[in-house]
């Protein structure tokens, strides 16, 4: 079982849709979570960082961290085609230094 | 800024030869990554360095594979002798100290594929 799980996908979507990113982690230990994005071909880009449980809200994007479920997930309001790309969910300790990603999973907006 | 800046950007290369992939990190950032990323394992850490030094290669899948960080701004991931399961987009990311995680900032990445 890999550390943390992300469903690939693809998912795909309308225009204007909320969409609910998801991905589960075993290691108890994990206190930094984060969502990168990655277009094709390109580097992941930070997106999200939360430490611990809770939710953070950026614009159209709100990530949660529910530690007791070991549960993470990024919520996109308002989807737009732009927002096209993997979102890669990641765990890790050491201040972050030894982040865990998820397999990431592919989303597509439809004009 | 110019961001971490990879090279090469694509490496077609035969089994057995020694491959080389290079890294400049971001002026200032302290800390300095090489990540892998294939479709079947995803993302995975090879190794960090913090001020140059190397702080965890517990993720180096063998001792073909070996890196270094002669400077704060240069660092390289040598593959000797190269595999065809070597091939993969590379990644090398930097990050500057922060009272808190910090930010990971990746290069565009060094599609390697080993015929």
């Amino acid at each position: 079982q890999k550390e943390v799980e992300q469903d690939p996908g693809p998912l795909s979507v309308p225009e204007g849709a909320i969409v609910s990113l998801n991905c589960t982690y075993s290691n108890s230990a994990f206190q930094y979570f984060m969502w990168y994005r990655q277009y094709s071909r390109k580097g992941p880009e930070l997106l999200m960082y939360t430490y611990s449980s809770g939710n953070k809200e950026d614009g159209r994007f709100t990530a949660q961290v529910d530690k007791s479920s070991k549960y993470i997930s990024l919520f996109i309001r308002d989807s737009q085609p732009s927002d096209s790309a993997t979102y890669l969910c990641a765990g890790g300790m050491e201040y972050g230094n030894k982040l865990v990603f998820g397999a990431g999973t592919i989303l597509r907006v439809k004009s | 800024d110019a961001g971490v800046i990879q090279s090469p950007r694509h490496e077609v290369t035969e089994m057995g030869q020694e491959v080389t992939l290079r890294c400049k990190p971001i002026s200032g950032h302290d800390y300095l990554f090489w990540y892998r990323q294939t479709m079947m394992r995803g993302l995975e850490l090879l190794i960090y360095f913090n001020n140059n030094v190397p702080i965890d290669d517990s993720g180096m899948p063998e001792d073909r594979f070996s890196a270094k960080m002669p400077n704060a701004s240069f660092s390289t991931l040598k593959i000797q002798p190269s595999e065809p399961r070597d091939s993969a987009v590379y990644f090398c990311a930097s990050k500057r100290t922060s009272r808190d995680t910090g930010e990971l900032f990746f290069g565009e990445g060094s599609r390697l594929t080993v015929l």
